[in-house]
């Protein structure tokens, strides 16, 4: 079957400008979970979505957000883009809680501030 | 808050060599415990995970982990690695019905493994 897919895989923004980043799950997962990966703070956990509500929200400022439609694709979007915010943006996608089954991870997407 | 910690942030060892990472967390109440392993270039993969029962848990290509509640811990062990096994490897927890549905990663341990 086929894999979480998310595109774009590389973006280059400038600072100031938004961004939104895509995500589709595999078919028949409706849960879905983004993270932000650096080098220095590791994988950092953004929000999750199931079936189209937000459940859980990591701490991050409110330029970060998201959302998930009917079908479970989800869509992060960052506004206000500052350099920090350069990291790889991964898409994780399960059954239901990532408590209990298994995770997904898409290849993510690489952002670029400059 | 719950949080992980891995103790090796990088590891270099011969092929034939045997491999234990270690991974600590901090909650007192029940989690379920993970292993995920990032080769280069690659996404995010499941090597094993622990929810209940046998404390010793086997995962993909000869992996295993040792779940020690007393010690909150989740080490991870392979007795014989070889040179693909050079990856990233990430301990995550879930908390479960607290913090909310979500994995907390410890930072991660770069495993290189010389032929």
């Amino acid at each position: 079957k086929a894999g979480v897919t998310q595109t774009p895989r590389y973006l280059i923004k400038t600072r100031g400008q938004q961004v939104t980043l895509s995500c589709s799950p595999i078919s028949g997962h409706r849960s879905v979970s983004w993270y932000q990966q650096t080098p220095g703070q590791g994988l950092q956990f953004l929000f999750e979505y199931f079936s189209e509500t937000q459940r859980n929200k990591g701490n991050f400022p409110g330029r970060f957000s998201g959302r998930q439609f009917s079908n479970s694709r989800s869509e992060m979007n960052v506004s206000t883009l500052e350099l920090g915010d350069s990291a790889l943006y991964l898409c994780a996608s399960s059954l239901d809680s990532v408590i209990n089954t298994e995770a997904f991870f898409g290849q993510g997407t690489r952002l670029t501030v400059v | 808050a719950q949080s992980v910690s891995q103790h090796n942030h990088h590891v270099i060892l011969s092929e034939a060599a045997s491999l234990e990472l270690g991974c600590n967390y901090s909650y007192g109440g029940t989690v379920n415990l993970f292993w995920y392993v990032q080769y280069p270039g690659q996404h995010l993969q499941l090597l094993l995970k622990y929810f209940s029962g046998d404390p010793l848990v086997k995962g993909i290509k000869g992996f295993e982990a040792e779940f020690i509640k007393s010690k909150f811990s989740f080490n991870l062990r392979k007795p014989s690695v070889q040179w693909s096994d050079t990856a990233e490897y990430f301990c995550a927890v879930a908390a479960y019905k607290a913090a909310g549905n979500k994995l907390t990663f410890g930072g991660g341990t770069r495993v290189l493994v010389k032929p």
